[in-house]
């Protein structure tokens, strides 16, 4: 299975950009590379997703290099409510079993006031 | 819409005990899966079903651990005998389909302790 790596922690102020990195250097080209978040006591929910173009929603923005082998997930002004563990996850674009989310240990996430 | 339904959400038993976990997913949603998240690790998927059909239980303690989803909808996860290291919290999660553009949406997963 493609690997990512991750800083265990990242701090923040509340109001300011956070850029979260990922390095994923044995991605293969069908890989997509996901973003999920966990909040204290809850279960994990998406954030985004792209393959090889940056992506953009409401939640965040996804920039990929253009090698693939990293990707930044930036959110544009944190809240209090963004501290959360945050999951880069390669996902083969097959589907079926070989499509299923690997989760590593994240990105502790804290925000301060 | 709704979010994915679990119940319980705490369960305290004993080693050697029996319990069940019991999952309702967003309506229309193929794909089910069970993850078990130890504490301080990310999610490990234990079973995915796409309708009622096992997709990947490569990861089920078969020994222990079961699973079924009856008419492609709800689904339980069951563990019987429970052992100590079986204390975890316990997610479900559904998407419209299994591939790897679609998102997967959580519930917010059953805390076992077992004594």
């Amino acid at each position: 299975d493609a690997k990512t790596t991750q800083p265990n922690s990242m701090e923040s102020n509340e109001e300011e950009p956070v850029h979260l990195p990922c390095n994923h250097s044995t991605i293969s080209g069908t890989d997509y590379i996901h973003w999920y978040r966990q909040l204290p006591s809850q279960g994990p929910e998406y954030v985004i997703h792209g393959l090889t173009s940056n992506v953009n929603n409401r939640m965040a923005s996804l920039a990929i290099a253009e090698d693939r082998k990293s990707s930044t997930l930036i959110l544009h002004r944190a809240t209090l409510r963004d501290a959360a563990v945050y999951y880069c996850i390669l996902r083969p674009v097959y589907g079926g079993s070989q499509g299923n989310l690997i989760f590593g240990k994240g990105t502790k996430l804290s925000v301060k006031p | 819409e709704a979010g994915v339904a679990q119940s319980p959400r705490y369960k305290i038993i004993e080693k050697r005990q029996s319990v069940a976990f019991w999952c309702n997913p967003i309506s229309g949603h193929a794909t089910l899966y069970w993850y078990q998240q130890i504490l301080g690790q990310g999610p490990k998927l234990l079973i995915q079903f796409q309708n009622n059909g096992v997709v990947d239980d490569s990861q089920l303690p078969k020994d222990r651990f079961s699973a079924e989803r009856l008419k492609g909808v709800d689904s339980t996860l069951k563990i019987q005998p429970a052992k100590l290291e079986d204390s975890a919290v316990y997610l479900c999660a559904s998407s419209s389909s299994g591939t790897a553009s679609h998102e997967q949406f959580f519930g917010p997963g059953t805390r076992l302790t077992v004594l």
